[in-house]
């Protein structure tokens, strides 16, 4: 089974309007952390933000948030007032448990959602 | 600040060379990880180290050397490269204490 799920190969925005990315995750650890990282076409992978699966709030970074709901197992990316330069491949990841050596440390991604914000 | 860097960025080999793609950073962040991307597969853990000489595998390892002497250099070794290693590496780092893994700029490699 998939441990991380994106089920939107591909989505499309207007300019200046919010977009909701899904991610839903399978894990029976307590302690686990979630991420979004943006790919541009040129290919970099950039950090946009995270959160701890024992934050109460949902995190924020600017236009970014993270819709957390636990129980639902899912950590969607909203993006407020997109920009055309929003258009990119977003993963959703996820680093599971507490073990030793560097082995919690490891990420699974999501196969990507492909976003293309329409002028 | 130079923050994470990968060499080369391009390379074109053939099938049953030995390749080297460098991953160094500044940051003495202890935790390093070699990923590869493949479309429709995301991104896939190669190795993983927590600190200096501490190496280990990650899902797909097979095919693939890692070494850690010094803190700041991770390099990925292909033994005896096969067009199935084609593919987009990166190679990221993590501090200690943190969450966040950075990454690099990735090499993208052609096996012929």
């Amino acid at each position: 089974a998939q441990k991380i799920t994106q089920t939107q190969p591909g989505m499309f925005v207007q300019e200046k309007e919010a977009v909701t990315l899904d991610c839903t995750y399978d894990t029976s650890d307590q302690s686990y952390g979630l991420f979004w990282y943006k790919q541009p076409s040129s290919g970099e992978m950039i950090f946009l933000i995270y959160q701890g699966s024992y934050d109460e709030q949902n995190a924020t970074e600017g236009r970014y948030s993270l819709n957390f709901q636990k129980a639902r197992k899912s950590a969607n990316l909203v993006i407020s007032a997109s920009q055309l330069g929003d258009s990119a491949m977003y993963f959703c990841a996820m680093r599971e448990g507490r073990g030793s050596g560097g082995s919690n440390y490891k990420l699974t991604f999501g196969k990507g959602t492909l976003l293309t914000v329409n002028p | 600040d130079a923050g994470i860097t990968q060499s080369p960025r391009y390379k074109i080999t053939e099938t049953g060379r030995q390749v080297t793609l460098m991953c160094h950073q500044t940051w003495s962040h202890s935790y390093m990880f070699w990923y590869r991307q493949d479309l429709g597969h995301g991104l896939r853990l190669i190795y993983y180290s927590a600190a200096a000489d501490i190496t280990d595998k990650g899902e797909v390892p097979d095919g693939y050397v890692v070494s850690r002497s010094k803190t700041e250099n991770f390099p990925l070794t292909l033994e005896s490269a096969t067009r199935s290693q084609t593919s987009v590496y990166f190679c990221a780092s993590r501090p200690s204490g943190g969450e966040t893994q950075y990454f690099g700029p990735g090499t993208r490699l052609l096996v012929l």
